[in-house]
């Protein structure tokens, strides 16, 4: 089965910190995508890749970076966050970007 | 514009009885589509698709319903278990419609009740 870990279930930090939220896959997917889950808004699309060093912006990217250095990595960065970033972040990975994804288990994400 | 719509944020059914979850969509560009489940603090799993060359699919309790003419999907779950409470994610992609992925729902918080 395929896996995709993110390193937090839980994260809290402090109003202009610098974020890393890291996600790994284990079955040398290429694409890996950054979501963010809010209660009445659903899972909306932070950044995605489809290879190595390659990124694209989704619906929501401002205030948010991506690295993707290695194919089973990929790594979302708040620049400076904020308290409007607290939120649920799950990462997936996929063979094809229009099929079914797997899911890591997602990192809470508290700024105070 | 949201391309992806599930219209009842919550929905209760008693345990045995069927649970069926709509979601509508927008975009005729739109030929695959796909259920999530998501139970609190995990991510969501992939429950099962349908291709727009079909109508019906089924997997065990799970039938995933799609009429392209009224844009219009459903998950039937027959019959309903404890276990199914959680919330479910409508889910759709176009063939050659651009690199974005998929489009989500906002989601159906399902409840069995005993």
């Amino acid at each position: 089965d395929v896996k995709v870990t993110q390193s937090s279930r839980y994260l809290v930090k402090r109003t202009g910190e610098k974020v890393f939220l890291e996600c790994v896959q284990d079955m040398d997917h290429e694409n890996m995508f950054w979501y963010r889950q809010d209660p009445g808004l659903g899972l909306r699309l932070i950044y995605f890749s489809y290879d190595v060093k390659m990124k694209e912006k989704g619906d929501i990217p401002e205030g948010y970076s991506v690295s993707r250095e290695k194919k089973e990595r990929f790594s979302l960065i708040l620049e400076s966050a904020s308290t409007n970033q607290t939120s649920m972040y799950l990462c997936a990975s996929s063979t094809n970007p229009l099929g079914s994804y797997t899911f890591g288990s997602g990192t809470r994400l508290t700024v105070v | 514009d949201q391309q992806v719509k599930q219209n009842s944020p919550s929905l209760s059914v008693q345990e045995g009885r069927i649970s069926i979850l709509n979601c509508d969509y927008t975009n005729s560009m739109f030929d695959y589509f796909l259920w999530y489940k998501k139970y609190p603090a995990e991510g969501p799993t992939f429950l099962i698709s349908i291709s727009s060359i079909k109508d019906k699919n089924e997997d065990g309790r799970f039938t995933v319903f799609l009429n392209k003419s009224a844009k219009h999907l459903s998950l039937h779950i027959v019959p309903s278990q404890p276990g199914d409470s959680a919330v479910y994610f409508c889910a759709a992609s176009a063939l050659g419609g651009g690199a974005d992925g998929l489009t989500f729902g906002k989601g159906t918080h399902l409840i069995i009740q005993p």
